[in-house]
C-alpha cells in the first residue's frame, strides 16, 4: 500500500544534542509537510517542500531545519533541542499545494528531550 | 517537557448514539474545511471535507455541516461505535492552497 513512513517512531535525545527525524513516502507526491503536535494540541505546521522549494512558516524557530534530498525522503533536523521541543512530529504529503487536495499523514515520531 | 496543562474538550456517548462534534473556524476566506480523526499514537486520518460553496456533505455514517454566517462547522457521526473513539480536529485551507490550519480538537469517548 502507498503510504507515509516515519522513523523512528520514538526518539529520545538530550538537551542541546542535534537530532534528525526522517520521513519517506511511496505516494510520489510533490509536497511534503512537517508538523509539530504537543500534547492535547492541534498539529502546527512548521514548513513544507513543494518539490525542492522550501516554504518556512513565519513563526517556525531557526532551531528547526529541513532537507529533502529527493521526492521520497524528507528530514527534520532540530539543531539544539530544548525541553519545549518535546512533542509528536508528524510528516504529511499531498500531490500539490496550488489547489486543495488531501494530505496524508504518517504515524508520527514522538520526541523526548532529557 | 511538553505543555501538559491543556485539556481537550470531551464528548462522551454511548455506542449506537449519534455524535455531534463542533468547530469554530477562524478565517472567513477559507475555501475548504476538513475533518480529521486522530487515534492515540497515530497520525491524523482524513474523514470528510466540504467546500465553502456547500452547506452539507454526507459520507458513510458521517455528515459535515457548514454555517458560514457564524463560521461554524460540525461533524455528525451516526450510530457511533467504540472504534470511533479518538480526537477529532477540524482544519481549514485557503483557496489555491493545500496548507492546513487546524482548529482545537475534541476527544470523543464511546462507551460500549
Amino acid at each position: 500500500d502507498a503510504m507515509v513512513i516515519q522513523n523512528p517512531r520514538y526518539q529520545v535525545t538530550q538537551f542541546g544534542k542535534p537530532v534528525t527525524l526522517s520521513c519517506s513516502q511511496t505516494l510520489n507526491h510533490n509536497v511534503m509537510y512537517w508538523y509539530q503536535q504537543k500534547s492535547s494540541q492541534a498539529p502546527k505546521l512548521l514548513f513544507h517542500y513543494y518539490d525542492k522549494d522550501f516554504n518556512n512558516e513565519a513563526d517556525t524557530p531557526d532551531n528547526f531545519q529541513s532537507r529533502r534530498p529527493n521526492t521520497s525522503f524528507c528530514f527534520l533536523d532540530i539543531r539544539s533541542p530544548g525541553l519545549g521541543d518535546a512533542a509528536m512530529y508528524l510528516c504529511a504529503t499531498s500531490r500539490d499545494t496550488r489547489v486543495y487536495n488531501e494530505q496524508f499523514f504518517g504515524p508520527g515520531t514522538r520526541l523526548t528531550v532529557l | 517537557g511538553e505543555n501538559v496543562g491543556l485539556h481537550l474538550p470531551t464528548l462522551s456517548v454511548q455506542e449506537g448514539d449519534n455524535s455531534i462534534i463542533n468547530c469554530a473556524y477562524s478565517n472567513s476566506a477559507s475555501d475548504y474545511f476538513i475533518w480529521y480523526k486522530q487515534e492515540s499514537g497515530k497520525g491524523p486520518q482524513f474523514i470528510i471535507d466540504i467546500r465553502s460553496n456547500m452547506d452539507k456533505r454526507q459520507g458513510q455514517r458521517v455528515t459535515v455541516l457548514l454555517n458560514k454566517t457564524v463560521k461554524h462547522l460540525s461533524l455528525q457521526i451516526a450510530a457511533t461505535q467504540p472504534g470511533d473513539s479518538a480526537v477529532y480536529f477540524c482544519a481549514e485551507t485557503l483557496s489555491g492552497y493545500s496548507t492546513l490550519t487546524f482548529g482545537k480538537g475534541t476527544m470523543l469517548l464511546v462507551s460500549p
